[in-house]
């Protein structure tokens, strides 16, 4: 499976925009590109996905690189319910399992 | 709520007891899954079920036994359990298709405990 990396951690500031980078440099042309987040004793939530085009829902925005090696998870304006641990996970067309990795923990700061 | 639904969602067992964890989702998903997540540790997929047929099992050792008696339900039996295995217990669904468009919904887990 084609591995991302992340940063441990993020901090950002509250109702300011939050840039999650993700690095996936063996993405294949069938690999989707998810994001999940987990906030404390939940479960992961699913936040967005795409393959190639950026993405908007009413959670966040993902954009994608032209070469599709690496994306960016946008919260437009962070609050405190935003902080959680975010994850950016490849799925592969034909094969729907999340494998997860150590992800990225954002702290919102009052 | 997720539409996902696990209980219960504490548990305390001892080594010799013998449990089950439930997860229950009605939103047409045709696909399950028990993930484990330890303290400090990425989710790690234990068990995957399609259409009710067990697809993947990660090594898990026998003392937790999946079931799926139908695409709404799976069961995690737990017996003889080790310290070791206290963690929070996932359940997720997805819809099973292999689309991977889909996403996963969770329910909030079962954090087990082994006294």
């Amino acid at each position: 499976d084609a591995k991302t990396t992340q940063p441990n951690s993020m901090e950002s500031n509250e109702e300011e925009p939050v840039h999650l980078p993700c690095n996936h440099s063996t993405i294949s042309g069938t690999d989707y590109i998810h994001w999940y987040r987990q906030l404390p004793s939940q479960g992961p939530e699913y936040v967005i996905h795409g393959l190639t085009s950026n993405v908007n829902n009413r959670m966040a925005s993902l954009a994608i690189a032209e070469d599709r090696k690496s994306s960016t998870l946008i919260l437009h304006r962070a609050t405190l319910r935003d902080a959680a641990v975010y994850y950016c996970i490849l799925v592969r067309f034909g094969n729907e399992k999340l494998t997860f990795g150590t992800g990225t923990r954002l702290t919102i700061i009052p | 709520e997720t539409g996902v639904t696990q209980t219960p969602r504490h548990l305390v067992m001892g080594m010799t007891n013998k449990k089950s964890l439930k997860c229950e989702q009605h939103l047409g998903h045709n696909a399950m899954y028990w993930y484990k997540q330890s303290a400090k540790k990425p989710l790690e997929l234990m068990f995957v079920y399609n259409f009710k047929e067990q697809t993947e099992n990660n090594s898990v050792p026998s003392r937790f036994s999946p079931e799926c008696p139908n695409s709404s339900h799976l069961f995690l039996h737990l017996h003889t359990l080790q310290p070791e295995d206290s963690a929070l217990y996932l359940c997720a669904s997805s819809s099973g298709q292999g689309m991977a468009g889909d996403g996963y919904t969770f329910g909030s887990g079962t954090r087990l405990t082994v006294v």
